[in-house]
């Protein structure tokens, strides 16, 4: 694939659910990010990973939610006992390095929490 | 405490003239500021970057302008087309270079 893939593209649940969303990276691509965008805010970072090193968790806003990623291939977001402030687009991306210039976004999750 | 703003929610030009976006931002940290172009359903793409070292960055129609003193940057698109239509966001880094601080964004309207 020519970009970034995040599936689905659309999530409604219920309050108390869990869910799972996940992203394709660019391949060759070693870092990946995590954003989250509430509507009429900018984009709040969530968690990065860089090829094999520890990933930088100090965005998750709980530990209702946390991610991983096989080497540097697919990445998933789980969130838990989902709350309707969860409600926000999820958004990712990935940059062949550490350089916050080149990274090349997903079209997003648009998650909804009833 | 938002660290990066864009004070103007929408701004609606005339196709041909300037736009003018503007970012502030409260981290004398900062040093490095970048870009980002949005369409409706689709992901940031990156648009332009400036390093703190300089004052003003250049790329065809989309100028960036930075001023230090000021924690002030503006991104200028001459002239604008409708294309150019979007949602802009402004962001900074700091030394850690990944961690990225974004602004709430300014929807851009280029009118015919």
């Amino acid at each position: 694939g020519a970009g970034v893939s995040q599936s689905p593209s659309n999530k409604v649940t219920e309050k108390g659910k869990d869910v799972e969303l996940r992203c394709d990276p660019i391949s060759g691509h070693t870092a990946l990010y995590w954003y989250r965008q509430r509507l009429g805010q900018g984009l709040e970072f969530l968690i990065y990973f860089q090829g094999n090193s520890a990933p930088d968790k100090s965005g998750l806003p709980s530990d209702r939610f946390s991610a991983e990623r096989t080497g540097e291939s697919v990445s998933t977001l789980t969130i838990q006992r989902t709350q309707q402030e969860d409600s926000a687009v999820y958004l990712c991306a990935s940059s062949p390095a550490y350089t916050s210039e080149t990274q090349y976004f997903g079209p997003g999750t648009r998650l909804l929490v009833l | 405490d938002q660290q990066v703003k864009q004070n103007s929610p929408s701004l609606s030009v005339q196709e041909g003239r300037i736009s003018i976006l503007n970012c502030d931002y409260t981290n004398s940290m900062f040093d490095y500021f970048l870009w980002y172009k949005k369409y409706p359903a689709e992901g940031p793409t990156f648009l332009i970057s400036i390093s703190s070292i300089k004052d003003k960055n250049e790329d065809g129609r989309f100028t960036v302008f930075l001023n230090k003193s000021a924690k002030h940057l503006s991104l200028h698109i001459v002239p604008s087309q409708p294309g150019d239509s979007a949602v802009y966001f402004c962001a900074a880094s700091g030394k850690s270079n990944y961690q990225l601080i974004w602004g709430a964004g300014t929807k851009l309207i280029i009118k015919p």
